[in-house]
């Protein structure tokens, strides 16, 4: 059980450049999530997913897009990259959207943007 | 505006004493708390929650108090151990049909040897 795993685990790009990040669970878990820390910053949620070909916007859903075509993948965008960018990402998977349902995260992607 | 605060950033216990972390939160709509521990290059990790209807939940070494009345909560560590050496994220969650995770900026705690 792999739990959840993030691809790339680090990357650097210049301004305008485009990438996605992805992230994969085994769990079998209906929701996912990517979520962004800067320094000194708590996590803060981007986009969410309730279930296979569903995606929703957090709370700071500008600059980037998402997609989830397979249950165990959720796949994070962005097509313009810009220094503010600049973050560890991280992606989480639940069984449920009620408080019982942990949410397990994966380790992070370092991204760096010049 | 913030509405789960942490405001220690950090905080050194002697092993074998209590660690206290606090946070506070502004949203009365929040009903759900809870806490995560985070290691260095490692993805947050769920430690233990509570719900608005209790007031102490507790797990081995891990206490969580909620004072409702004051939008407050502590995370209690006894006794500290220097493996308990994380950052610690509260967050919360809360109304009808919300189930999105607030963080706090979370406290780094330091347990000496």
């Amino acid at each position: 059980n792999a739990g959840v795993t993030q691809t790339p685990k680090f990357r650097v790009l210049k301004t305008g450049q485009s990438m996605t990040l992805l992230c994969a669970q085994d769990m079998n878990h209906e929701y996912m999530y990517w979520y962004r820390q800067d320094p000194g910053m708590g996590l803060r949620l981007i986009h969410y997913s309730v279930g296979e070909g569903t995606t929703a916007k957090g709370e700071v859903p500008d600059g980037y897009n998402v997609s989830r075509l397979k249950k165990q993948n959720f796949l994070l965008g962005l097509e313009s990259a810009a220094p503010s960018q600049t973050s560890v990402y991280f992606c989480a998977s639940s069984y449920g959207a009620s408080f019982r349902d942990e949410q397990f995260f994966g380790p992070g992607t370092r991204l760096t943007v010049l | 505006d913030q509405q789960v605060k942490q405001n220690s950033p950090s905080l050194s216990v002697q092993e074998g004493r209590i660690s206290i972390l606090n946070c506070d939160y502004t949203n009365s709509m929040f009903d759900y708390f809870l806490w995560y521990k985070k290691y260095p290059a490692e993805g947050p990790t769920f430690l233990i929650s509570i719900s608005s209807i209790k007031d102490k939940n507790e797990d081995g070494r891990f206490t969580v108090f909620l004072n409702k009345s004051a939008k407050h909560l502590s995370l209690h560590i006894v006794p500290s151990q220097p493996g308990d050496s994380a950052v610690y994220f509260c967050a919360a969650m809360g109304g009808a049909g919300s189930y999105q995770l607030t963080f706090g900026k979370g406290t780094k705690l330091s347990v000496i040897p």
